[in-house]
């Protein structure tokens, strides 16, 4: 069984700031099946990257993914202050899989 | 604009059932996979279900399996979760979410549309 694993825990960052975020798998992601959520608290998660790379729609361009196989980033360019969230990357396809969430939060 | 309304959260005994109903609207119901994931108080998210558009094909965690019964009614856009067998570690907000494409659970792809939640706490 695949694990998701990702890091940092938390990342203290300033408005501004470049946020790199990291998400491993124990084994090759199938097909780039790999998504990015944000979550906000009190609020139910919200697709932002799905396919490694593909911005979801409405998504603003300074988040964006990368990678393959069994790493991969999310990126957000300049943090603005409404992205100070939670995101989890998540593996799709017949056996969803999250991993456990980097915390994004203000220096 | 697709919405997803879920009811039937509450609190139940250990060993207890409940079932969880999700409404969808401003879609064509038939013609999308639908899951229920599920987030524990503080902790992460969870994928607990999925039942493909229109085969009716089913699918669950481990944690789940055996306890838990998805189903559909296309007919009334309805989404259902009986679960049965209910232990404290299943206490968390329960959420409907509606995948991005197509009727196929394995190539519906992530989740792009997410009800509000409904809690479910299971104690003594």
């Amino acid at each position: 069984e695949i694990v998701l694993t990702q890091s940092p825990g938390t990342l203290s960052l300033s408005p501004g700031e470049r946020a790199t975020l990291s998400c491993r798998a124990s084994q090759s992601v199938t097909s780039s099946f790999l998504a990015w959520y944000q979550q906000k608290p009190g609020q139910a998660p919200r697709l932002l990257i799905y396919g490694a790379s593909t911005r979801a729609t409405g998504i603003p361009d300074r988040f964006s993914g990368g990678g393959s196989g069994t790493d991969f980033t999310l990126t957000i360019s300049r943090l603005e202050p409404e992205d100070f969230a939670v995101y989890y990357c998540q593996q799709y396809g017949s056996s969803p899989l999250f991993g456990g969430g980097t915390k994004v939060e203000i220096k | 604009e697709v919405q997803l309304l879920e009811s039937g959260g509450g609190l139940v005994q250990p060993g207890g059932s409940l079932r969880l109903s999700c409404a969808g609207s401003g879609f064509t119901f038939s013609n999308y996979a639908m899951s229920w994931v599920r987030q524990a108080p503080g902790k992460g998210l969870e994928w607990v279900s999925g039942i493909s558009g229109t085969s009716g094909n089913t699918y669950y965690a481990d944690s789940v399996k055996g306890r838990f019964t998805i189903s559909r009614d296309n007919s009334k856009n309805t989404l259902d979760l009986q679960m049965n067998s209910l232990r404290a570690e299943d206490t968390a907000v329960y959420y409907c979410c509606h995948h991005i494409w197509g009727p196929g659970f394995r190539g519906a792809g992530p989740w792009d549309y997410w009800g509000q939640g409904t809690l479910v706490t299971v104690s003594s």
